[in-house]
């Protein structure tokens, strides 16, 4: 049982490139986030979902799109990478029941240079 | 939306000693206040949480205690151990249309010296 998995750990972008990061969950989860993690910043909720199909945006949605076409995936996309897009990029998921018993994966560190 | 605030951002106690971490929110609303706790190099992870209906929580040695009159909520941890270095976050949820999600605090590291 992995829980949740976020792919890559690392990845160094340039100014203008896109990419892709994968969060995927295997406890049948209805509900995934993404936060990113800046220090002195805390965790800032960027987009979410409440189930296959729907997104929302959080605190931070600008520069990001997501996607969630299949219940154990959401994945974030940035389409043109700024400097300021450097962060750890933490995905997580819970069940409708439990609602906010997040369980987070290990992070995405993403430099923008 | 939910503002959540967190304080101190950093706390340093002598190993044995007792730590208090103290949250206020916005959303009178807000009915569940969880905390996190966050290891170097790993996501953070549910420690303890409380919903409103009650005023103090206790597991351990971690308690949190929770004042809707004042919309603010601390996590107590008592006989403090170095394993108990790291950083820990409160959080109360947000919600709209769309579903509700958790707002984090800014975060406190906590460092315990033996």
């Amino acid at each position: 049982n992995a829980g949740v998995t976020q792919t890559p750990k690392f990845r160094v972008l340039k100014t203008g490139q896109s990419m892709t990061l994968l969060c995927a969950q295997d406890m049948n989860h209805e509900y995934m986030y993404w936060y990113r993690q800046d220090p002195g910043m805390g965790l800032r909720l960027i987009h979410y979902s409440v189930g296959e199909g729907t997104t929302a945006k959080g605190e931070v949605p600008d520069g990001y799109n997501v996607s969630r076409l299949k219940k154990q995936n959401f994945l974030l996309g940035l389409e043109s990478a700024a400097p300021s897009q450097t962060s750890v990029y933490f995905c997580a998921s819970s069940h409708k029941l439990t609602n906010y018993g997040y369980t987070f994966g290990s992070g995405t560190r993403l430099t923008v240079v | 939306g939910e503002n959540v605030e967190q304080h101190p951002s950093t706390l340093s106690v002598q190993e044995g000693d007792s730590a208090v971490i103290k949250c206020t929110y916005s959303d009178s609303a807000s009915n569940y206040f969880p905390w996190y706790k966050q290891e170097l190099g790993k996501g953070p992870q549910l420690i303890i949480d409380i919903r409103s209906n009650v005023g103090e929580k206790k597991d351990q040695r971690i308690a949190v205690t929770l004042n809707k009159t004042a919309k603010h909520f601390s996590l107590h941890i008592t006989e403090t151990q170095p394993e108990d270095s790291a950083v820990y976050f409160c959080a109360a949820p947000t919600a709209n249309q769309a579903g509700t999600a958790l707002i984090f605090g800014k975060g406190t590291t906590l460092s315990v010296s033996s």
